[in-house]
Formats: C-alpha cells, structure tokens, sequence
C-alpha cells in the first residue's frame, strides 16, 4: 500500500523569504501522480501544483515549484517570496496513475505560518 | 459559482440521528468521491463512484452510505450517527483522461458535530 509521509508538523517564515516543505512517498508503482494541495483557513482545498512521475522536468506553478526526486521517492515544494495570504494547512497527495481505485492518499499535512 | 457545492456547511446533530449530506457539481466530471478529515490525519477516502451505476467502498465505510442520484449528484449518509463520526467531510470530482485519472477537485467541505 502507498503510504505518504510529511515530517514537519509546523513551520514558519517571514513573508518575502522562501521555505521549503517535505514530503516522502513509499509506493512500488513506476506511474503516479503527486500533488500538493492548500487548505487555508476557509478549509477549502486548493491544488498548488502537481507532478506526473514519468516527466523528469519539476513542476513549477509561478511562486511555488517542487522538488520530485524519483529515485528517493521524494517531492518537495518551495515557496519562493512567501505571502501572508500562504498561510495555511500543505498535504502533500499520492495517485496511483491508472488505478482501480483512484483515490488520493494523503500526508499528514504541514501547518505554514507566514509571519509579517 | 462555484464548481462543486457542499450542503450543508455545518451541521449539528445527536447520536443516533440519520444525516445526509448532499454534493453537486457543475464541471462534467464522471467520477466523485467523499472523504472525511480528522484532525492529524489528513484526508481519509470514504466511498467513490467512476459513473452512476458504479459506487464502491473506500478506506473506511464502515457507518456511512452513498447515492449517485445522477452525473452530478453524489450523497453521504450516516444511519446512525455516532460522535466519533465528527469531522470535516469533503466531496471531490475527477476526470479520467485516457489510462489516467485527472486531478481531484474539492467542494468547501461540511462540517459535522455528532452530540
């Protein structure tokens, strides 16, 4: 079974720097998806950005990019001049491509606080 | 407007009650999904349907049912209340494209209190 795994609970930044959020996958399928969704306080769930495991080239989505490192079976996204309006819950997202299932399976999320 | 609709927003029930909790979408999209956020667990698959005639379970369905009233329409119910059933509730709707399943897209979700 996937299993996603984010390792920072909670991290901080001031606004205008750049922070960088960890995600580490376990999977034994070659063709997957990965995402990166926003929850802010509204509790909405935004898609950031995402990543098919078969293209080599990051994904990159104006002031955020990743970091995928197919081999480590790692993916991480940075957030370059970070903005109050960042604040919010990050999970990071795993989708077996092609699958039966097709459900995302989650990380625990890592709680950003951009401070002025 | 938005694409995926969630009612009601909040709800406040007593154990034992029977709830249903309703979502629509505007986007096309054939399949859709409910999954259910607990605090420091992230998001946890709940039931999904790939079209109207297709419903099937996910990681944890045991107290909950699902209905796909149409394309667009795809409901939650709990027959019975119980409080550990409180949580963030969100609907989702995907695309497949060829072999592939396109990127989930999120209603606001519903929270629920189960007294």
């Amino acid at each position: 079974a996937q299993t996603v795994t984010q390792s920072q609970p909670e991290m901080s930044v001031q606004e205008a720097e750049t922070v960088t959020l960890s995600c580490t996958y376990d999977t034994s399928e070659s063709n997957y998806y990965l995402f990166w969704y926003k929850q802010p306080p509204s509790r909405q769930m935004i898609l950031v950005i995402r990543q098919e495991a078969y293209k080599q080239q990051n994904a990159t989505e104006n002031r955020f990019s990743v970091n995928f490192q197919k081999a480590a079976k790692s993916f991480s996204l940075k957030i370059s001049d970070s903005q109050l309006g960042d604040t919010a819950m990050y999970f990071c997202a795993f989708l077996n491509y092609g699958g039966s299932q097709g459900n995302l399976i989650f990380g625990k999320g890592t709680k950003l606080s951009v401070k002025p | 407007d938005a694409d995926v609709t969630q009612t009601p927003r909040n709800r406040i029930t007593k154990t034992g009650k029977r709830i249903m909790l309703e979502c629509s979408q505007t986007k096309g999209h054939d399949r859709m999904y409910w999954y259910r956020q607990d605090p420091g667990l992230g998001l946890r698959l709940i039931y999904y349907s790939f079209d109207v005639k297709d419903i099937n379970k996910g990681e944890i369905s045991d107290g909950y049912s699902v209905s796909r009233q149409a394309q667009a329409k795809f409901s939650l119910s709990l027959e019975s209340a119980i409080p550990n059933q409180t949580a963030l509730y969100f609907c989702a709707t995907s695309i497949e494209i060829g072999q592939g399943v396109e990127t989930q897209y999120f209603g606001p979700g519903t929270r629920l209190l189960v007294l």
